[in-house]
């Protein structure tokens, strides 16, 4: 089983709006970072948090972690159409780096 | 090269033959990793190279998956003996230093078999 799942597996919001996506994980983690995914081929980092950091930004992304939930959550904040792809978390439990979950599919419609 | 290169960036075989699938990782970047995924799916892990090393070969789904790397650099994910439900994108990533850092992604190879 994958050692993240993203919720919601899919998401339809209207440009401008907000666009919140959310992690869970198993194992204790060293960090925890978003990619994103268009059409189907190569990953784009977007971020990385540490296992210390409960809090990062980036540009119009925020991204939250809980070690003690064992989530993390990134937000996109003023959604633009081309802020549609596949986004997906990947984590560094230490013995098998960067696992990644299943993603969600974002559609911003404009 | 300047970012990971992967070839070819589409194949179509043959069920029951061999398949090499090749990945050029960043210069320098000493962990590489293999990864599958299937239309709409997530990433499978396959394999995950340090050096010309796999300490994790887990993800490697039958004996007829089998992957090295050589100088640290190149590396080459075959497939034997191929099946329909090998059909998927395999993505290859490497990082400057294991899972710690930023993994920088090829394009992946679309492989269909029919």
């Amino acid at each position: 089983s994958q050692q993240g799942e993203e919720d919601p597996q899919a998401l339809s919001i209207q440009e401008g709006e907000n666009a919140t996506m959310n992690c869970s994980y198993k194992t204790s983690i060293n960090n925890l970072q978003w990619y994103r995914q268009n059409s189907g081929r190569g990953l784009v980092h977007l971020i990385l948090i540490r296992s210390n950091e409960r809090e990062k930004h980036s540009g119009r992304l925020r991204v939250t972690l809980d070690t003690s939930k064992k989530s993390s959550s990134l937000l996109i904040t003023a959604s633009r159409a081309a802020d549609t792809a596949s986004y997906f978390c990947a984590t560094d439990a230490g013995r098998r780096a960067l696992t990644f979950g299943s993603g969600t599919r974002l559609q911003v419609q404009p | 090269g300047a970012g990971v290169s992967q070839s070819p960036s589409n194949k179509v075989t043959e069920k029951g033959k061999d398949v090499e699938l090749r990945c050029d990782p960043i210069s320098g970047h000493t962990a590489l990793y293999w990864y599958r995924q299937r239309l709409g799916q997530g990433l499978e892990f396959l394999i995950y190279f340090q050096g010309n090393s796999a300490p994790d070969k887990s993800g490697l789904p039958s004996d007829r998956f089998s992957a090295e790397r050589t100088g640290e650099s190149v590396s080459t994910l075959t497939i034997q003996r191929t099946q329909q439900e090998d059909s998927a994108v395999y993505l290859c990533a490497s990082t400057l230093a294991g899972g710690a850092t930023e993994a920088f992604f090829g394009q992946g190879t679309r492989l269909t078999v029919v």
